[in-house]
This record gives structure tokens, C-alpha cells and sequence, in this order.
């Protein structure tokens, strides 16, 4: 398995705010996503992160809202823009390394919009 | 499209009793399947996974689960529960790696363990 660590682990925002989420692995992985979790639900796939290119988005989740960056192989970064309380949730950084057909996550960082 | 269905979103037993958590899945290639355990406020730990061969996965802590394509199911087991395994359980279905390797999940299952 693969280590992998978020920041900020929890936070508390204003809405109108943005608040970027940083993911640091500590191998090189082929894929990296971002999931959401909201209260009592399950997790929804919100972009794959891509090296050196734009993020390829789900259905639902726009670039605007969801800004992605991954400079590389091992470091990538979600920014929640322009936040309201619909946007309280957990979110979660997940890898899959090359050669394996398993996905491992990050601890999620846990944001409340107030 | 792929889907999954967890029936039951709470699931309770006694400490020593056996845990049966029900997993359906939906998919028009054949799937890689996974169970995660989330404990509160931890991430998501994979239990077990199947992918090709035996249809009998054994993973951690004594959980186990059996691929059966006829029933199109992945159901998740332990023959005695532990109070550590109250938690939610996520089950998984993926498209081949090859093939992009995003999970679905279901809904999730919480399990509580009386004592």
C-alpha cells in the first residue's frame, strides 16, 4: 500500500470563501481522484487528476467549482471555490500505483461552510 | 453502467454473532469488486478485493466475501463479531484498471456490535 496524507485534516469556512486541499503521496502513482463524501452518504467521484493536464470531471462537478492541479506524480491539490453549507462534506484523496487494481485513500479532510 | 446496491443501511449483531453484509452489483463487463471499512472520522481501508480466479476472498480481520456471477452479489462475512468492527462498510465496483479503474460505491452499511 501507499501513504498518503491531506491537508487540512478538518476546517471550518465562511461561505463565499475557497479553501484548497492538498494530497501528498509517497510513491509515484499512476491515477489520483478526488471523492466526496456528504453527511450519512456514500463517496461520489468527483474528478480523476491528471499530471500535467486538465482534470477529467464527473458528471455533476464543473472545473470552476472544483479546481484540480497535479503538477506531479506524487502531489495534487482540490480547491472548493466559492463555498455555501451544500458544500460541507468529506473529501478524500485516493491513488491507484501502476501495476495494481486497487484504490487506497487518504484520511479526507473534513470541511463544515457555515 | 456499472452500480452497486447495499441492502441494509444499518446492520446490528451481537458480539460472537456472525456478520452478513449484502452486496449487489451491476456491470456489463466483468467487475473488480471491493470492500472498504470506514472507521469514525478515519478514511477508507480496504477489507478485500476480487478480481480474477478464486471466488472466495479472504481479507482482514477475519472478513471474507464470495464473488457469485450468478446472483450477481458480494456479500461480506465474519463468522464472529468483534466490538472493533462496529464501523461503515463500503462495497465497490470498478472497471478494469486498463479501462479507467474508477470505483462506484453503494450506499454503505453501518454496523454496530452489541456487547
Amino acid at each position: 500500500s501507499a501513504v498518503i496524507s491531506q491537508k487540512p485534516s478538518r476546517d471550518i469556512c465562511q461561505r463565499g470563501t475557497s479553501l484548497t486541499i492538498q494530497c501528498q503521496v509517497d510513491s509515484q502513482v499512476t491515477m489520483m481522484f478526488w471523492y466526496r463524501q456528504q453527511p450519512g452518504q456514500s463517496l461520489t467521484l468527483i474528478a480523476t487528476a491528471n499530471q500535467g493536464s486538465e482534470a477529467t470531471y464527473e458528471s455533476g462537478f464543473v472545473i470552476d467549482k472544483f479546481p484540480i492541479s497535479r503538477p506531479n506524480l506524487t502531489f495534487s491539490t482540490l480547491t472548493v471555490s466559492n463555498m455555501s453549507p451544500e458544500d460541507s462534506s468529506i473529501y478524500l484523496c485516493s491513488l491507484r500505483v501502476q501495476g495494481s487494481d486497487t484504490q487506497y485513500f487518504g484520511p479526507g479532510t473534513r470541511l463544515t461552510v457555515l | 453502467a456499472q452500480s452497486v446496491t447495499q441492502l441494509g443501511s444499518h446492520v446490528s449483531v451481537s458480539e460472537g454473532a456472525l456478520v452478513l453484509l449484502r452486496c449487489n452489483y451491476s456491470s456489463s463487463v466483468p467487475p473488480y469488486l471491493f470492500w472498504y471499512v470506514q472507521y469514525p472520522n478515519q478514511g477508507l481501508q480496504l477489507l478485500l478485493k476480487y478480481t480474477t480466479g478464486a471466488t472466495l476472498v479472504k481479507g482482514i480481520n477475519g472478513f471474507e466475501a464470495e464473488f457469485k456471477k450468478s446472483e450477481t452479489s458480494f456479500h461480506l462475512t465474519k463468522p464472529s463479531a468483534h466490538m472493533s468492527d462496529a464501523a461503515e462498510y463500503f462495497c465497490a465496483v470498478s472497471d478494469q484498471p486498463n479501462q479507467g479503474g474508477k470505483l462506484i460505491f453503494g450506499q454503505g452499511t453501518e454496523l454496530s456490535v452489541k456487547p
